[in-house]
């Protein structure tokens, strides 16, 4: 089966500009996770989507970060403005509903730059 | 979730059996072990999870003591591409919210 696509997978920007990050998750999976890793960290969890509503949003910083799950398919996720500490690999990840151990299945990711 | 102590790093020469250890000396009796890796420039890859009993899969084991404290996964024969960051996350299963909480993982380095 085809896995998670992320696009793009590098994206290089100027400090106070916008950013969308995009996903499409395994096909027929209701749970979707954007997930920030910094450099020399673990991922962290900036939200969940399960179908098209929020499960859990409490470490995203909403002020700039902003994404959206239409049709409980897709999903993208902005910056907007950047930060310079944004620089971060950003993952996306699906799950089903009943699946082993409730596991779930990460992108590549996108490389994001902040200068 | 209960938190979780990894060493830095490892290193395992190819084909020898790579053991990994984890701490979870908090962890309460509803939550599992779970183990993920991530492979340099690719996301985590779940790997085996538990909850008492010892797991094996097609990838690894994993043993966990009797009191549930702490943990080990084992890669029977390990090769150059299990080179990784392996991370052992403790979390309830089930319900709503399906957070992994990542720490900062075990560098496992095989040595040709």
């Amino acid at each position: 089966e085809a896995g998670v696509a992320q696009s793009p997978r590098y994206k290089i920007i100027e400090k106070r500009q916008s950013v969308a990050f995009w996903c499409n998750p395994i096909s027929g999976h209701a749970t979707l996770y954007w997930y920030q890793q910094i450099l020399g960290q673990g991922p962290k969890l900036l939200i969940q989507f399960q179908n098209n509503g929020v499960v859990d949003d409490s470490q995203l910083p909403k002020d700039r970060f902003s994404a959206e799950r239409l049709k409980g398919v897709d999903s993208t996720l902005k910056i907007q403005p950047a930060k310079l500490e944004d620089s971060a690999v950003y993952l996306c990840a699906s799950s089903p509903l009943r699946g082993r151990g409730n596991e779930q299945f990460f992108g590549p990711g996108t490389r994001l730059t902040v200068l | 979730d209960a938190k979780t102590t990894q060493p830095t790093s490892m290193d395992c020469a190819e084909g020898r059996a790579a053991n990994l250890p984890c701490n979870h000396s908090t962890i309460s009796g509803n939550e599992y072990v779970y183990w993920y890796r991530q492979i340099h420039s690719q996301g985590p890859q779940y790997i085996i999870h538990g909850l008492k009993n010892n797991e094996t899969n097609e990838m690894a084991s994993l043993i966990i003591t009797e009191d549930r404290k702490s943990s080990t996964l084992i890669l029977p024969h390990a090769t150059l591409r299990d080179t990784a960051v392996y991370y052992c996350i403790v979390r309830s299963y089930g319900g709503a919210t399906n957070k992994l909480i990542f720490g900062t993982g075990t560098l496992l380095a095989v040595q040709p």
